[in-house]
């Protein structure tokens, strides 16, 4: 059974700061997705990625499938960051069955 | 934004009736799927499907049916909703198998 872990559970960061969330996977993955959920709100993608390293705008996330690792960084983290982020792996083929981290909660201070 | 709605938002019921959340979208995914949202616990898959009349149970699939009649429409049934089935529905689609995942809004039960 693939058992997805992140750390930290909860995470407060000054404005500015660079911040990074890990995610750890047991079993092999065909792609692994980091979601961001805000307070009440609904879920949005932030990457799939399945090797080496994607950006978008201030977030960066990276695997190394050989560690069965994946990290996602923010760069000059702003208060509007402030949200949980969720990291999921696919498997099952064609099925694309996902399992979910419990998520990071991230709060970035003014 | 992908066209993926939830209906309703939100529903307070009693113990014993029945439910049914419905799904919709407008993207022509072949991939859809219901999650559970609790406190302390991550998004939980209860049933999927990979095209019409195509469904399969996910992990927490005890006390929920779907169904699939088109591509566009799916169905989230409680057939006699229980308390421990108060929680956050969310829909979600998919185009390819491992694709980018859209979210539907999420559909708040209460079951008293």
């Amino acid at each position: 059974k693939n058992e997805v872990e992140q750390s930290p559970q909860n995470l407060t960061a000054q404005e500015g700061e660079f911040i990074t969330i890990n995610c750890s996977y047991s079993v092999g993955i065909s792609a692994l997705h980091w979601l961001q959920q805000h307070p009440g709100g609904g879920i949005v993608s932030l990457f799939m990625l399945s090797s080496g390293k994607k950006k978008h705008g201030r977030l960066i996330a990276t695997i190394n499938i050989q560690e069965k690792h994946s990290s996602l960084h923010i760069t000059a983290s702003h208060p509007r960051d402030s949200a949980v982020y969720i990291c999921a792996t696919t498997y099952g083929g064609a099925t694309n069955k996902l399992i979910f981290g419990t998520g990071t909660l991230l709060a970035v201070q003014p | 934004d992908a066209g993926i709605t939830q209906s309703p938002r939100h529903k307070v019921t009693e113990t014993g009736t029945p439910v049914t959340l419905r799904c919709h979208q407008t993207e022509n995914h072949r991939y859809m799927y219901w999650y559970r949202q609790d406190p302390g616990h991550g998004l939980r898959l209860i049933h999927y499907s990979y095209g019409v009349k195509d469904t399969d149970k996910g992990e927490v699939s005890d006390g929920y049916s779907v169904s699939r009649s088109k591509t566009e429409d799916f169905l989230l049934t409680l057939e006699s909703a229980t308390s421990s089935q108060t929680s956050v529905y969310f829909c979600a689609i998919a185009g390819l198998a491992g694709g980018e995942l859209f979210f539907g809004e999420g559909s708040r039960l209460t079951v008293l």
